[in-house]
C-alpha cells in the first residue's frame, strides 16, 4: 500500500507570503492521480487541485500543483487570510485511496 | 444545487451496529461513483469504502473490511453504509463524496458524527 507522507506538518507564513506544501510517496503515483483538498474546522474537506495539477472548479489562480511520480507540491502564491487552513494530499486509484497526514497552515 | 446530506450518525455501543445514509440532489447520482471518508477527532482524513455508478463493484479499506458494506438505491439517489461490529476506533465524523470523472472526490456531505462507547 502507497503511503503518502507531507511536509512539513506545520506551515507559519503571514498573509501574502508564497506557500509551499509537499507530498511525497512511497511507491510512484500512476497516471498522477494525485489531489490536494482544504479542511477548515468544523468543514468538510474541499477539492483544489486533480490530476496533481489542475484546477477544480472554482479554485483561484493563486493555487497551483505540481509534481509527478513520487514527489508533488502544492503552491499558494499569495496567502489570503481565508488559505490558513489544514491541506491534504491524496491518491485516488487505484484503491485504497490513501490521504497524506496533513499540513496545517497557520498564520505567522 | 449539487448536495450530499449525510444521516444516521449518532452513539452505539461497542460491538453495535449503525446504518449511515447520504441522499444527494443536484445531479445524475447515477452516473457518479461514490465513496465514505471518516476523520477520528483531531485526525486526518481516511477513506473507508466506494461504490460504482451502477452499484456492482465496491472496495473497503482494510481496516473495516468485512465489518462495513457500503451499498447504493439509485432510484432513492442515496448512498448507505452499514456498519456492524463497531469499535472505539471507528468513532469519527463519516463523510460520503463524489467521485469525479477525473476520480477525484468533488462533492462532500457535511458529515456525520459516530460515536461507540465501550
Amino acid at each position: 500500500e502507497i503511503v503518502l507522507t507531507q511536509s512539513p506538518g506545520t506551515l507559519s507564513l503571514s498573509p501574502g507570503a508564497r506557500a509551499t506544501l509537499s507530498c511525497r510517496a512511497s511507491q510512484s503515483v500512476s497516471n498522477n492521480y494525485l489531489a490536494w483538498y482544504q479542511q477548515k474546522p468544523g468543514q468538510a474537506p474541499r477539492l483544489l487541485i486533480y490530476a496533481a495539477s489542475s484546477r477544480a472548479t472554482g479554485i483561484p489562480d493563486r493555487f497551483s500543483g505540481s509534481g509527478s511520480g513520487t514527489d508533488f507540491t502544492l503552491t499558494i502564491s499569495r496567502l489570503e487570510p481565508e488559505d490558513f487552513a489544514v491541506y491534504y494530499c491524496q491518491r485516488y486509484a487505484p484503491t485504497p485511496y490513501t490521504f497524506g497526514q496533513g499540513t496545517k497552515l497557520e498564520i505567522k | 444545487e449539487v448536495q450530499l446530506l449525510e444521516s444516521g450518525g449518532g452513539l452505539v455501543r461497542s460491538g453495535g451496529s449503525l446504518r449511515l445514509s447520504c441522499e444527494a440532489s443536484g445531479f445524475t447520482f447515477s452516473n457518479y461513483a461514490m465513496n465514505w471518508v471518516r476523520q477520528a477527532p483531531g485526525k486526518g482524513l481516511e477513506w473507508v469504502s466506494g461504490v460504482t455508478g451502477n452499484g456492482v463493484s465496491t472496495s473497503d479499506a482494510d481496516s473495516v473490511r468485512g465489518r462495513f458494506t457500503i451499498s447504493r438505491d439509485n432510484s432513492r439517489n442515496t448512498l448507505y453504509l452499514q456498519m456492524n461490529s463497531l469499535g472505539a476506533e471507528d468513532t469519527a465524523v463519516y463523510y460520503c463524496a463524489r467521485r469525479n470523472y477525473w476520480g477525484a472526490l468533488d462533492i462532500w456531505g457535511q458529515g456525520t458524527m459516530v460515536t461507540v462507547s465501550s
